[in-house]
């Protein structure tokens, strides 16, 4: 089974609706985030935390909430979808230590704003 | 704006051959890592190089870091079709509680047969 899942894999949906993806790890990592992959971009950096009651804005959080329901969950949600908000999404996970540890992703959310 | 730029966009090589690609960056770093992506899929971990050392080897993957020159490399060696990919440089910053990533735009790496 695969460490860290991502629910949908793939979503369509409208401008104006409310969207929600999830994330779930079983590597039993504290460090959780969120990124969008653009087409020919490397990853921006959504929303981070470090740990159930911490959540920590990133490089382009406008337009997303999440929440940390779970050491292992961690849910973005779009309040509003935008069609600038169509991307490749991942979570991915890392362990605690001093600096930036390797981080594992999940196989990614292919969402689309129409 | 990115902390790591690749160097090139893309490349494209005979099975056979050795890639070099490259990464510069801004900032002081605690470490610099390097990720491989297929077509649409997620991210996998390659290797991770600390500011104080020099080079890495992993398998046919060697890396360098030259902190003077805010610059890595990354070279494959004996390349195989099957490494055709996306490559990306990640810099973990130094001080504070820095403990995430800054991806560059990455290289897209073809390995023909």
């Amino acid at each position: 089974d695969a460490d860290v899942t991502q629910t949908p894999r793939n979503r369509i949906t409208k401008t104006g609706k409310r969207i929600m993806l999830e994330c779930s790890q079983t590597k039993g990592h504290d460090r959780m985030y969120w990124y969008r992959q653009d087409p020919g971009l490397g990853l921006r950096l959504i929303y981070y935390s470090f740990d159930v009651k911490d959540i920590n804005k990133g490089e382009i959080s406008d337009g997303y909430s999440v929440s940390r329901q779970a050491q292992a969950k961690f849910s973005l949600s779009l309040e509003s979808a935008i069609p600038n908000q169509t991307a490749l999404y991942f979570c991915a996970t890392s362990a605690p230590g001093q600096g930036v540890n390797e981080q594992f992703f999940g196989p990614g959310t292919r969402l689309t704003v129409l | 704006s990115q902390q790591g730029e690749e160097d090139p966009q893309a490349l494209s090589i005979q099975e056979g051959e050795n890639a070099t690609m490259n990464c510069s960056y801004k900032t002081s770093i605690n470490n610099l890592q390097w990720y491989r992506q297929n077509s649409g899929r997620g991210l996998v971990h390659l290797i991770l190089i600390r500011s104080n050392e020099r080079e890495k080897h992993s398998g046919r993957l060697r890396v360098t870091l030259d902190t003077s020159k805010k610059s890595s490399s990354l070279l494959i060696t004996a390349s195989r079709a099957a490494d055709t990919a996306s490559y990306f440089c990640a810099t973990g910053l130094s001080g504070g509680s820095n403990y995430k990533l800054t991806f560059g735009k990455g290289t897209l790496l073809t390995v023909n047969p």
